[in-house]
C-alpha cells in the first residue's frame, strides 16, 4: 500500500529563518514525489516534483525539496522564510507504475507553516 | 497554457436538495480528471476519478455521483444533499507526459449544507 506521512501538524518558523516541512513515504517501487501549497479558500498549487535524477529539486517561490531514497523521505526546505509563505503545505506520491491507476495520487494530511515576521 | 474551472464558488444548500458542481479543463486533451473533498481545511478525500468520456471510478461510496459527459468536463452530482456532503471540493487534472504527472487543482467550490 501507498502512504504519506507529514508528522508534523504544524511548523512556525520566524521570518528570515530556514524552514523545514517533514514528508515520509512508503510504495512500493519508485516513487513519484510531490509538493503543493494551498492558501485559504484557493485550490492547491504545484510547488515541485521528484521523478528521477537529482536528490535536490528546485521548485517555485525558492522552495527545495530533498528525496533521500534510504530513509524514504522527501523534506521540503526554504533558506529564508517570508510571511507570505504562510499556507498549508501537502506532500503527495505515487508509485511510477501507478498511471493503469488513474495516476491517483496518495496525500499527506498536511502541515500548516506559520512564518512571523 | 491550460487553466482549470470550477463553477460555482460558493454554493449553500438545504439537506435533501440535489447538487451539480461542473469543472472543465482547457487548453489539453485526454486528461485525466479527478475530484476531491477537503473537510476542516486539511486532509484531501478522492472522491471519483476518470481517464475517459464515460469511464468514471470511484474511491469511496457515499452520496455522491460523477459524470464525464465530453473529454474535458467532470461534473459531480448529488440526488439528496446530507449534512456531512458540505466542504471544499476540488476538480484536479493531469496528462501522461514525459518528466512527470503532476495534478493541477481548479478554485473549488465551497459548499455549505444547512
Amino acid at each position: 500500500a501507498q502512504s504519506v506521512a507529514q508528522p508534523e501538524d504544524q511548523v512556525k518558523v520566524a521570518e528570515g529563518n530556514p524552514l523545514t516541512v517533514k514528508c515520509t513515504y512508503s510504495v512500493s517501487g519508485n516513487p513519484y514525489l510531490f509538493w503543493y501549497v494551498q492558501y485559504p479558500n484557493r485550490g492547491l498549487q504545484f510547488l515541485l516534483k521528484y521523478i528521477t535524477g537529482d536528490n535536490l529539486v528546485k521548485g517555485s517561490y525558492g522552495f527545495e525539496a530533498e528525496f533521500n531514497k534510504s530513509q524514504t523521505s522527501f523534506h521540503l526546505k526554504k533558506p529564508s522564510a517570508l510571511v507570505s509563505d504562510s499556507a498549508l503545505y501537502f506532500c503527495a506520491v505515487r508509485a511510477s507504475w501507478g498511471w493503469g491507476q488513474g495516476g491517483k495520487l496518495i496525500f499527506g494530511q498536511g502541515t500548516e507553516l506559520s512564518v512571523k515576521p | 497554457s491550460q487553466t482549470i474551472h470550477q463553477w460555482p464558488a460558493t454554493l449553500v444548500q438545504p439537506v435533501g436538495s440535489p447538487l451539480s458542481l461542473e469543472c472543465t479543463v482547457e487548453g489539453t486533451s485526454n486528461p485525466n480528471l479527478y475530484w476531491y473533498r477537503q473537510a476542516a481545511g486539511r486532509g484531501l478525500q478522492l472522491l471519483f476519478y476518470s481517464v475517459g468520456i464515460g469511464q468514471i471510478s470511484s474511491e469511496v461510496p457515499q452520496n455522491l455521483s460523477a459524470s464525464r459527459p465530453q473529454d474535458r468536463q467532470f461534473i459531480l452530482s448529488s440526488k439528496k444533499l446530507l449534512l456531512s456532503d458540505s466542504g471544499f471540493y476540488l476538480c484536479a487534472w493531469s496528462v501522461r507526459a514525459q518528466g512527470g504527472h503532476e495534478q493541477f487543482f481548479g478554485p473549488g467550490t465551497r459548499l455549505t449544507v444547512l
